[in-house]
């Protein structure tokens, strides 16, 4: 079963216009992180917005804001006034056990928003 | 600050060939990952250092792969008698060993081409 799922292949949204973008995850760990990463067509990973599974506050990041919902297993990502230069992949992922320093991240398919003027 | 840097940024090679990829993590960071990412799709783990000790390998799709940081700093991944299905970005990602959310920091990866 899939831990990460990203069921948006590709988001379009107008500059100015808040985009959500959808992450659900898996896993039984009580104690787990959810990131969300961006990689522009450069090719690197940037990182975004981190939750921790024991947070009783949504994250938020400026414009980037997590919609944490535990209960429904979901962490989806809020960017609020797109810019043209939010166009770029996004990818949510996940480590579970959060402080044990070695636990690799595992990520979903991600998602292309595209933002037009 | 100098983030994580890696070489080269593009590589290609024939099939069967051995190849070397390198990564410099960010200074004082004790962590370091790497990744595969194939076209179209979100990065795999492959393994994972703990200074110059190789904790977690279990990602490694074959014993064609083999990565070592000898001295807990740089580190090597190798690829042997390489294949096509090899083709792919390979991304290198450390980390402080303390810190609440042990964010990752990648580098701009490595895109190898077998042809």
């Amino acid at each position: 079963a899939q831990k990460i799922t990203q069921t948006q292949p590709g988001m379009f949204v107008q500059e100015k216009e808040a985009v959500t973008l959808d992450c659900t995850y898996d896993t039984s760990d009580p104690s787990y992180g959810l990131f969300w990463y961006k990689q522009p067509s450069s090719g690197e990973m940037i990182f975004l917005i981190y939750q921790g599974s024991y947070d009783q506050q949504n994250a938020t990041e400026g414009r980037y804001s997590l919609n944490f919902q535990k209960a429904r297993k979901s962490a989806n990502l809020v960017i609020s006034a797109s810019q043209l230069g939010d166009s770029a992949m996004y990818f949510c992922a996940m480590r579970e056990g959060v402080g044990q320093a070695g636990t690799a991240l595992i990520f979903g398919k991600g998602t292309t928003l595209s933002v037009s003027s | 600050g100098a983030g994580v840097s890696q070489s080269p940024r593009y590589k290609v090679a024939k099939r069967g060939q051995d190849v070397a990829l390198r990564c410099d993590p960010i200074s004082g960071h004790v962590s370091l990952f790497w990744y595969q990412q194939a076209l179209g799709q979100g990065p795999e783990f492959l393994t994972y250092f703990q200074n110059e000790a190789q904790l977690d390998k279990s990602g490694l799709p074959s014993d064609r792969f083999f990565a070592e940081r000898p001295e807990g700093s740089v580190s090597t991944l190798k690829i042997q008698r390489t294949q096509q299905e090899d083709s792919a970005v390979y991304l290198c990602a450390s980390s402080l060993i303390l810190g609440v959310s042990y964010e990752q920091y990648f580098g701009p990866g490595t895109r190898l081409t077998v042809t």
